[in-house]
């Protein structure tokens, strides 16, 4: 299955300023997503990005407040703008596999905002 | 609105039981099943997948997949300690778009 690096692991960012995430697969795969997970909770999408096109977005986020990036088949970023405590959280990318592989995750990013 | 139904638990079993975990999806158009196990601060990592009815076993593990039902299920024999973990169902259909549940705390005491 792939196997993606993303980066960074945790981050304390301070409320107003943007992180980027980044997601490294070490094969092409169409199709990655990205997700938010508090802790103890269920993944949340947040987005799903094809190479080429703009990404879709889930309802209750928008382009502004996340904006996503997928030059190619390989990377991906994900960036939280315009922070505030409410963002803190897991954030984690996806890919799908070939076949039977199912969705791969990322190691995720702990995000806090202070 | 596709959703995916779990038990949220916990579910408590002795060490050597067997463990079930279950799941029900509402989209009939679902083509594509899987259980994810997540160990609490890690990412979720992929156990099982299911594409068709009946059963899939892969070791301990054992898939049962009843699309009439719309129901998937998990289960795992000879349970152990380090089986401890959240269970996520997911479902995906031809938008190959998965949805989770909310998944199914698993606890295998001593």
């Amino acid at each position: 299955s792939a196997v993606i690096s993303q980066k960074p692991s945790r981050d304390i960012c301070q409320r107003g300023t943007s992180l980027t995430i980044q997601c490294q697969v070490d094969s092409q795969v169409t199709m990655m997503f990205w997700y938010r997970q508090q802790p103890g909770q269920s993944l949340t999408l947040i987005a799903t990005a094809n190479q080429g096109s703009e990404a879709t977005y889930e309802s209750g986020f928008v382009i502004d407040k996340f904006p996503i990036s997928r030059p190619n088949l390989t990377f991906s970023t994900l960036t939280v703008s315009n922070m505030s405590p409410e963002d803190s959280s897991i954030y984690l990318c996806s890919v799908l596999g070939q076949g039977a592989q199912g969705y791969t995750f990322g190691s995720g990013t702990r995000l806090t905002v202070v | 609105q596709k959703e995916v139904e779990q038990n949220s638990g916990p579910l408590s079993v002795p060490e050597g039981a067997i463990a079930s975990l279950n799941c029900t999806y509402s989209d009939r158009g679902s083509q594509s099943f899987f259980w994810y196990r997540q160990y609490s601060g890690k990412s979720p990592e992929l156990i099982m997948s299911i594409y068709s009815n009946g059963d899939k076993e892969d070791g301990r593990f054992t898939a049962q997949l009843n699309k009439a039902s719309q129901y998937v299920s998990l289960l795992i024999r000879d349970s152990q300690p380090s089986d401890s973990a959240t269970y996520l169902c997911a479902v995906s259909g031809g938008s190959y778009i998965p949805t989770f549940g909310r998944g199914t705390s698993l606890i295998v005491h001593p």
